[in-house]
């Protein structure tokens, strides 16, 4: 079955330490979404791409990066996680110019 | 205001009752609707959407958006414990863009 996939599905990791989160996708969308998700908020847009352009979400923090090598995989790092940055981390893929978005089961990030 | 605002719940209704969802919005160019379902600790998946005004069945659910008002409804119809999970309505316009605004969701309970 077509698919996205997103792994770990939980990660903890510690203060400042740096994560990274993946996502992959069998779907062959062009348009690659990553949302921040806290507990009953809205799913926030942190970047998408469309293919390989790049935009970042004007209020995403400097210290949230993220990668596309390629149109299966996105990544997501966070180079010195902070207590408020615990939440879900959902990746969403698109096909060109439509309003649907196929979700992966989030990853579940925990900071100490 | 924010753009899109929905009552996070919960909402606890008895097996067989017809639930209604609601959301409202602010921006008038908004065109797609779309309600999105999330079980507990998975990822939305997209439940139905609706181009501008008027009904749309498929099922049990069907979704109603009455753009005079700005206001967008999922109806559900006998609903069963299995529909217990977070809806949320996301919109998004057409054209350039389409990025959907995420409402924060509600949460419905459906107890046998």
């Amino acid at each position: 079955d077509a698919m996205v996939i997103q792994n770990p599905r939980y990660q903890v990791t510690q203060f400042g330490k740096p994560v990274t989160l993946s996502c992959s996708q069998t779907l062959n969308h062009n348009v690659m979404y990553w949302y921040q998700q806290k507990s009953s908020q809205a799913p926030k847009l942190l970047f998408h791409y469309y293919d390989k352009d790049f935009n970042n979400e004007a209020d995403t923090p400097d210290n949230f990066q993220s990668r596309r090598p390629n149109t299966s995989f996105c990544f997501l790092d966070i180079r010195s996680p902070g207590l408020g940055d615990a939440a879900m981390y959902l990746c969403a893929t698109s096909p060109d110019d439509s309003y649907e978005q196929y979700f992966g089961p989030g990853t579940r990030l925990t900071v100490t | 205001q924010k753009e899109v605002e929905q009552d996070p719940g919960p909402l606890s209704v008895p097996e067989g009752a017809i639930v209604s969802l609601n959301c409202t919005y602010s921006n008038s160019a908004f065109q797609y609707f779309m309600w999105y379902r999330q079980y507990s600790r998975k990822g939305p998946e997209l439940l139905m959407y609706t181009y501008s005004s008027g009904n749309k069945e498929d099922g049990r659910f069907t979704a109603q958006v009455d753009k005079s008002s700005k206001y967008i409804s999922l109806f559900i119809r006998d609903s069963q414990p299995s529909d217990s999970a977070t809806y949320l309505c996301a919109m998004t316009s057409s054209g350039g863009s389409y990025i959907p605004t995420f409402g924060r969701g509600t949460s419905l309970i459906v107890h046998p």
